[in-house]
């Protein structure tokens, strides 16, 4: 079955601390990826995508996610993080095309600490 | 409009009710999707609809739950005779026609089933 698993329910880290979400799917031919991040009391944001190219895709606020196929992995890392990166994250994929939903994983929190 | 708004943002509905959910995509957006959201838990999809037909309502839990489509525009989800286990954060969310734009997600509808 489509699964997307997101291992680590919560991340507690300190600020400026390198962290990694990690997220890994199902082995598929063709995969679209996703991260999504919640703020608090906010809604669903898209922090990046992977779709095609380099394996290696950021974000405007400094985190990166590299597509490795052969570990059918998306892991999201930041080298320092910020107090205001508290916040959900959530690994998403598309498997089989551009049509169609996206599968997400359960979700990372994210807590960044003075 | 600017983003996805979903009406109304709480409802606190008795058991054995019926609730409807409405929700209003992006302007131009011609795939529409929805998500639950239960405490503690990931996305849970429910339906996709592609203009005003539903390629895709293998996520609805059960018959109690339904959902439709105006043209491109607005949407509603509704559950008949609620039960307590329905109680979550109903997510809409819309994209461009094609998933690999990312979805925009509305800030969604807390239902809660007393």
């Amino acid at each position: 079955a489509q699964s997307v698993t997101q291992l680590d329910s919560q991340v507690p880290v300190f600020e400026e601390a390198p962290v990694e979400l990690r997220c890994n799917y199902s082995s598929s031919v063709s995969v679209y990826l996703f991260w999504y991040v919640q703020y608090p009391n906010q809604g669903l944001q898209l922090l990046l995508k992977y779709l095609s190219g380099s394996t290696l895709v950021e974000s405007i606020n400094g985190f990166e996610a590299e597509f490795n196929k052969s570990q059918t992995s998306f892991h999201l890392r930041k080298p320092s993080v910020h107090i205001s990166d508290t916040a959900e994250y959530f690994c998403a994929v598309n498997y089989g095309g551009s049509q169609g939903n996206l599968i997400f994983g359960k979700g990372t929190k994210l807590s960044v600490k003075p | 409009g600017a983003g996805v708004s979903q009406s109304p943002s709480n409802k606190v509905t008795e058991k054995g009710k019926d609730v409807e959910l409405r929700c209003d995509p992006i302007s131009g957006h011609t795939a529409l999707y929805w998500y639950r959201q239960r405490l503690g838990q990931g996305l849970e999809f429910l339906i996709y609809f592609q203009g005003n037909s539903a390629p895709d309502k293998s996520g609805l839990p059960s018959d109690r739950f339904s959902a439709e489509r105006t043209g491109e525009s607005v949407s509603t989800l509704t559950i008949q005779r609620t039960q307590q286990e329905d109680s979550a954060v109903y997510l809409c969310a819309s994209s461009p026609g094609q998933v690999l734009h990312g979805y925009t997600f509305g800030s969604g509808t807390r239902l809660t089933v007393v």
